[in-house]
């Protein structure tokens, strides 16, 4: 069973501060990481994506990846109120039937107060 | 322009109906998903399909059925609707098989009375 798992939160910053979700999987054989965030009510939207260990920035966000650890973190520096959404991890990894199959975490609710 | 649509988005019925959920994507992707969020949030995948083959198939009812009239579009088809399917269900698409940069339709909410 391909188990991807996060802190469902919610977590709470002050606006400005450093947001720090983190995510754990099982499949060593990952190959591909995704954060995506969710409004409430709305679609996931991707908004990182890495693929080697790592640092990757992308203006306030960062991901982070230890494959060694299978350890995938995503930063948001001077987190803003519109930030506050559901943060889903996602990993990609071969299924059974050969084709690559993404799987999502429970996600973290993360909160930015003004 | 909408890349991945999904009609309709809201759905209430009462047990034992049969829907259909439409999504068509014209993002020119050669892969189609559905996925399923239930209430704690927890995505899903329920099917996927590459070029009208069905690829994934996650040990969901066989109550559910997706069909694939051509590459732009994956239905989902649910008979005999129970409570327990209320959920929103999110259509997706990506370029290939390995899932990079899936995009998400906006979701149906389906409501079983």
């Amino acid at each position: 069973q391909k188990e991807v798992e996060q802190n469902s939160g919610p977590l709470s910053v002050p606006e400005g501060a450093i947001a720090s979700l983190n995510c754990t999987y099982s499949d060593r054989g990952s190959q591909s990481f995704f954060w995506y965030r969710q409004y409430s009510g709305k679609s996931p939207e991707l908004i990182m994506f890495i693929y080697s260990n790592g640092d990757k920035e992308d203006g306030r966000f960062t991901a982070q990846l230890n494959k060694a650890s299978q350890y995938v973190s995503l930063l948001i520096r001077d987190s803003q109120p519109s930030d506050s959404a559901t943060y889903l991890c996602a990993v990609t990894a071969l299924s059974g039937a050969g084709s690559y199959q993404l799987t999502f975490g429970k996600g973290t609710k993360l909160s930015v107060i003004p | 322009d909408t890349a991945v649509s999904q009609t309709p988005k809201y759905l209430v019925t009462q047990m034992g109906n049969d829907k259909s959920i439409k999504c068509e994507q014209n993002l020119g992707h050669d892969t189609m998903y559905w996925y399923k969020q239930d209430s704690k949030k927890f995505l899903k995948i329920m099917f996927s399909y590459n070029n009208k083959e069905l690829i994934i198939n996650e040990t969901v009812p066989n109550r559910f059925s997706p069909k694939s009239p051509d590459k732009a579009h994956l239905n989902l088809h649910i008979n005999s609707l129970e409570l327990g399917d209320s959920a929103v269900y999110f259509c997706a698409s990506s370029q290939e098989l390995q899932g990079y940069g899936y995009t998400f339709g906006s979701g149906t909410r389906l409501t079983v009375v």
